[in-house]
């Protein structure tokens, strides 16, 4: 049974440029969030998907976007990069209309902006 | 004020001894409480949750809970060097989004 997965590792762009990370579910899972963990910080959360609809957003700037596919899976874009977006960018899935169901973390993509 | 509070530490205990971690949360109407461990370069990784008052215990491990005094902790009986790491403690809102603490890292030392 795979866990969260998350694509890719690491990263390395330039400011201003724009990225693309992507994540798939756990298996049985229907709900996909997306969280930034600055260095030494705890992680901070961007947004979530359901039904391919973002269904609540946290304080990031539009520069930050989603998408949520049939399949369940999930990217994040983010535009316009700045140096303060290179963080841990973390996907983490749960199912929605299940009581007690705890977020499981992917590995996270580690994004560098320079 | 932050939402969510935690000693940043570092906090060192000896091999063995009981690690005692804790946690302020500002939302009285929150209901459920995690706690994460994350190692180093690693993502954070699932303890416990608790949704009642009381104690709860898990193992080595034993989170309470107290919405009285918006607070919760956890403790880590008979800690081993492999616990040394950063414990996030983590709030659940209405849409079941996280508010995380800061984290405290602690070291077990051997």
């Amino acid at each position: 049974d795979a866990g969260v997965t998350q694509s890719p590792t690491h990263l390395i762009k330039t400011r201003g440029q724009q990225v693309t990370l992507r994540c798939s579910p756990k298996s049985g899972h229907d709900t996909v969030s997306w969280y930034q963990q600055a260095l030494g910080q705890g992680p901070q959360f961007i947004f979530q998907y359901y039904e391919e609809e973002e269904r609540q957003r946290g304080n990031f700037p539009d520069r930050f976007s989603g998408h949520q596919f049939p399949n369940y899976s999930s990217e994040l874009n983010v535009n316009a990069l700045l140096l303060g977006d290179s963080a841990l960018y973390l996907c983490a899935s749960s199912f929605r209309d299940r009581g007690n169901s705890p977020l499981h973390f992917g590995n996270g993509t580690r994004l560098t902006v320079t | 004020q932050k939402e969510v509070e935690q000693n940043s530490g570092p906090l060192s205990v000896p091999e063995g001894a009981i690690a005692s971690l804790n946690c302020t949360y500002s939302d009285r109407g929150s209901q459920s409480f995690f706690w994460y461990r994350q190692y180093s370069g690693k993502s954070p990784e699932l303890i416990m949750f608790i949704y009642s008052n009381g104690d709860k215990e898990d193992g080595r491990f034993t989170a309470q809970l107290n919405k009285a005094s918006q607070y919760v902790s956890l403790l880590i009986r008979d800690s081993q060097p492999s616990d040394s790491a950063t414990y996030l403690c983590a709030v659940e809102g209405s849409a079941r989004q996280l508010t995380f603490g800061s984290g405290t890292q602690l070291t077990v030392l051997p």
